[in-house]
């Protein structure tokens, strides 16, 4: 089993550009959560989806920001128009989301807005 | 809504000292509590996971407790290592929120 696996590592992208994160969640994990890693801050929840679905959303910004978890293929978060604010680390986690058995992350993307 | 809040913020200690590391949370109706590692650049890696309804785990030198009612956990370091040497991060599941809270950290640096 590979993990939760998260890429690219490292993302560059100009001030306007697009930018596509993509996770593949551990065999049988059907639930998908992404984090936001500011410059010394905690993890922020972003959102919560399941295969097709998109549970919870109340963490992530209402513009310029979508997620999507189709029924084959990774996890994708998207940021249009990227500004130099986005610049984070994002982590995707995964979990079977039976009886606890709590969650486990992806190494992350770095995206760095020049 | 759930706050997590870890103390210290920072800790320096030498090589072999036992340490204690706190967390607590706001809200107790939480399913679970994780606590994580994360090395500078790095992902997270899952060190202990205590149920809800558990009162402590173990895993090797790591000891972490959970006192739910109050709101607390702590998370035992024995005979420190510089390899443990990463901020290390308390999480809960529940308590209103989906997915994990964390909480902002505690940067350890163990001295050779």
């Amino acid at each position: 089993n590979a993990g939760v696996m998260q890429n690219p590592r490292h993302l560059v992208r100009r001030r306007g550009q697009e930018a596509r994160l993509r996770c593949s969640p551990m065999k049988g994990h059907s639930h998908v959560y992404w984090y936001r890693q500011l410059p010394e801050e905690g993890l922020k929840f972003m959102v919560y989806l399941q295969k097709e679905n998109i549970i919870d959303e109340s963490g992530m910004p209402k513009e310029r920001f979508s997620a999507e978890f189709p029924k084959e293929g990774p996890s994708i978060l998207r940021i249009q128009q990227v500004v130099r604010g986005d610049s984070a680390a994002y982590f995707c986690a995964s979990s079977p989301r039976t009886a606890n058995y709590g969650y486990t992350f992806g190494s992350g993307t770095r995206l760095t807005v020049v | 809504k759930q706050e997590v809040t870890q103390i210290p913020a920072a800790l320096s200690v030498p090589e072999g000292e036992n340490l204690v590391l706190n967390c607590s949370f706001t809200d107790s109706a939480i399913y679970n509590l994780q606590w994580f590692r994360q090395d500078p650049g790095k992902g997270l890696t899952s060190l202990l996971l205590i149920q809800s309804s558990q009162r402590e785990q173990t895993s090797g030198r790591l000891n972490a407790s959970l006192d739910k009612s109050s709101g607390r956990s702590t998370l035992y370091i024995a005979a420190s290592q510089p390899g443990d040497s990463a901020t290390y991060l308390c999480a809960v599941e529940g308590g209103g929120a989906d997915g994990l809270t964390f909480g902002k950290g505690t940067h350890l640096i163990i001295q050779p």
